[in-house]
């Protein structure tokens, strides 16, 4: 069936690297990726996207690339604060733009 | 309202019992989702809304789940009949339409059934 899952349940980080988090996906029919950061006790907040028809997207500190041969997705944040510690979803958009579905979730840690 | 509200933040309820949670979505913002969130879990998708209709109810788990929007704007969400299983964070979260990837979320209900 649909779905979007992710490979890793728990990446850890030293301060000012890059982290890399990833995500599988089986749907070939979705609008668009997004990621997802959710800070424990909070609702999850949006990072940023992807149209399915990209393969690249950069924005502040984040890239996100997109590998449709392998149906696969990844996000990678530069130079990790501390603040960057949460979980972070993968999600897709299907339904011709309405269906917002999620992946399971990467718990990334940043180490001091 | 500045974001999406849900209440209430908290709720503990017994066994067979039903309960009600509201959200109240951002002005203006058409589309409105439900999601179910166990403890270290992912988001369990439930059911959206694109104005006051349900095009997609296939997520919610069973006949006891329903939900309704109304005016375009507020949603309850209602669970009867509670069984321990459905104790979890349920989430709101509202977008402004189409192709807009851009959904807010509130803060959550975390549902307790004792």
């Amino acid at each position: 069936g649909e779905s979007v899952g992710l490979h890793l349940p728990t990446l850890s980080v030293q301060e000012g690297d890059n982290s890399i988090i990833n995500c599988a996906y089986s749907n070939s029919a979705s609008d668009y990726f997004i990621w997802y950061k959710q800070e424990s006790g909070k609702g999850p907040q949006f990072i940023i996207d992807i149209r399915s028809n990209m393969d690249k997207r950069q924005g502040q500190r984040v890239t996100v690339l997109l590998n449709k041969t392998v149906k696969h997705l990844s996000l990678q944040i530069a130079a990790t604060q501390p603040g960057d510690s949460a979980v972070y979803f993968c999600a897709e958009i299907t339904g011709g733009g309405n269906k917002l579905t999620f992946g399971t979730g990467t718990q990334l840690k940043v180490e001091l | 309202g500045a974001g999406v509200s849900q209440s209430p933040s908290n709720k503990v309820t017994e066994k067979g019992k039903d309960v009600e949670l509201r959200c109240d979505p951002i002005s203006g913002h058409t589309a409105l989702y439900w999601y179910r969130q166990s403890l270290g879990q992912g988001l369990e998708f439930l059911i959206y809304f694109q104005g006051n209709s349900a095009p997609d109810k296939s997520g919610l788990p069973s006949d006891r789940f329903s939900a309704e929007r109304t005016g375009g704007s507020v949603s309850t969400l209602t669970i009867q009949r509670t069984q321990q299983e459905d104790s979890a964070v349920y989430l709101c979260a509202s977008k402004t339409g189409l192709l807009n990837t851009e959904a807010f979320f509130g803060q959550g209900t975390r549902l307790t059934v004792v």
